[in-house]
């Protein structure tokens, strides 16, 4: 079974940009992930879906400052220009025959 | 508007059932799979339960296995839970979400179990 392992918390302040990595288990390193931002006291939110050729697919209004990348078996997800809204816990999550799984988040603080 | 808004959750004692719903509306909702995915208090989010736009293939992660079914009404553009002898530990706010990576949430209702 594939596992998600992320940090569980950064910091960055205001106006700085700041990646997160979600690093796939040995011998997954091939399947795509979505991230997802829940923001303090409310539900999830998709941010994107992130193929390992490169292509993404990013939710309805989500804004040009979060873009996704990958190396090997991690995937990135980068916050440029960060605002006070970008506090929030972000998810990676991936799945396949018989399962989805979510990482177990990483909480962003902005300073 | 593509929107997803779950209901049916509440207290229950253990051992207990509930139904949970999920109303599917602004887009073709049989053409979607579907997913049950919940957070504890304090925690993570937890997948829980996935189903084709057919009903054809169903998945379930190992804690929910044999206690909980996941079914859909394509008709009445709905999902649906079935809980059964809940446990303290399945409290949780528990959310709808479209296709497998999740593109489309609801805004969850929550399950309390206690006595």
């Amino acid at each position: 079974q594939v596992v998600l392992t992320q940090s569980p918390s950064a910091s960055a302040s205001l106006g700085a940009s700041v990646k997160l990595t979600c690093t796939l288990s040995s011998g997954h390193s091939s399947y795509a992930i979505a991230w997802h931002q829940q923001q303090p006291e409310k539900g999830p939110r998709y941010l994107m879906k992130f193929n390992t050729d490169g292509s993404h697919s990013k939710g309805d209004g989500i804004p040009d400052r979060f873009s996704g990348s990958s190396s090997g078996a991690e995937r990135y997800l980068s916050i440029s220009s960060l605002q006070s809204e970008d506090e929030a816990d972000y998810y990676c999550q991936t799945w396949g025959t018989g399962f989805v799984v979510f990482g177990g988040g990483t909480k962003l603080t902005v300073l | 508007e593509v929107q997803l808004v779950e209901s049916g959750g509440g207290l229950v004692q253990p051992g207990g059932s509930l139904r949970l719903s999920c109303a599917a509306s602004g887009f073709t909702f049989s053409s979607h799979s579907m997913d049950w995915v919940r957070q504890a208090p304090g925690k993570g989010l937890e997948w829980l339960s996935y189903v084709t736009g057919g009903s054809g293939t169903i998945y379930y992660a190992d804690s929910v296995k044999g206690r909980f079914t996941i079914s859909r009404d394509n008709a009445k553009n709905s999902l649906f839970l079935q809980m059964n002898s809940l446990r303290v530990e399945d409290t949780a706010v528990y959310y709808c979400a479209r296709e497998a990576y999740m593109d489309v949430w609801g805004k969850g209702t929550t399950v309390i179990v206690s006595s």
